[in-house]
């Protein structure tokens, strides 16, 4: 069936280290992710995409990697900031099926001082 | 340009009393879809609207329901409210829904429902 899950629920890193936010999927028709991020008391923000015909993409600071083998997908922000605090969703999408958004639970992101 | 609004923020409300939420869509954008959020169950799809037709519908009682203006703008309604539909109610807008390329949805703040 369609699930989005995510390995860890939490993560704490030290400001200006590297984070890796993972994220296993189990709906192999999916073929478009996207990681959202969510501050608190605001609605989640799109961060960054990728398609089923790739297996990375890069953006300012974060790359998604795609492992379409074992269904897993990953978030990996550079010189982590204070300001990247947040919940990160993984979500999936099969496009000319369902056509609705599939999200994971969510990890949350602390980064200390 | 404006983003997605949402009204009211915050509600609460008690056990059996009904709710409408209202969402106001980026400018332009036709397709809007709710979405539930709760610590428990994350993010759930709950339905999604364009030109006024529903196009979509998650797993979610019949309690449940919504509708479209001929602005774009939506609401959702929760009959006989549950302790369980303590949620923030998220709304996202997109230009049109995805087919085969996906349009980028963009969210609001959400409404925050309690219900005692």
């Amino acid at each position: 069936g369609e699930s989005v899950g995510l390995h860890l629920p939490t993560l704490s890193v030290q400001e200006g280290d590297n984070s890796i936010i993972n994220c296993a999927y189990s709906n192999s028709a999916s073929d478009y992710f996207i990681w959202y991020k969510q501050e608190s008391g605001k609605g989640p923000q799109f961060i960054i995409d990728i398609r089923s015909n790739m297996d990375k993409r890069q953006g300012q600071r974060v790359t998604v990697l795609l492992n379409k083998t074992v269904k897993h997908l990953s978030l990996q922000i550079a010189a982590t900031q204070p300001g990247d605090s947040a919940v990160y969703f993984c979500a999936e999408i099969a496009q000319g099926g369902s056509e609705k958004l599939v999200f994971g639970k969510g990890t949350k992101l602390t980064v200390n001082p | 340009k404006a983003g997605v609004t949402q009204t009211p923020r915050y509600l609460i409300k008690t056990r059996g009393q009904q709710v409408t939420l209202s969402c106001s869509p980026i400018s332009g954008h036709r397709s809007v879809s709710w979405y539930q959020q709760t610590p428990g169950q994350g993010l759930q799809f709950l339905f999604e609207y364009f030109s006024e037709t529903q196009r979509n519908k998650g797993n979610f009682p019949g309690r449940f329901s919504g509708r479209q203006f001929s602005n774009s703008r939506s609401e959702m309604n929760v009959s006989t409210l549950e302790l369980g539909d303590s949620a923030l109610y998220l709304c996202a807008s997109s230009l049109a829904p995805s087919g085969t390329t996906y349009n980028e949805q963009f969210f609001g703040p959400g409404t925050r429902l309690t219900v005692l």
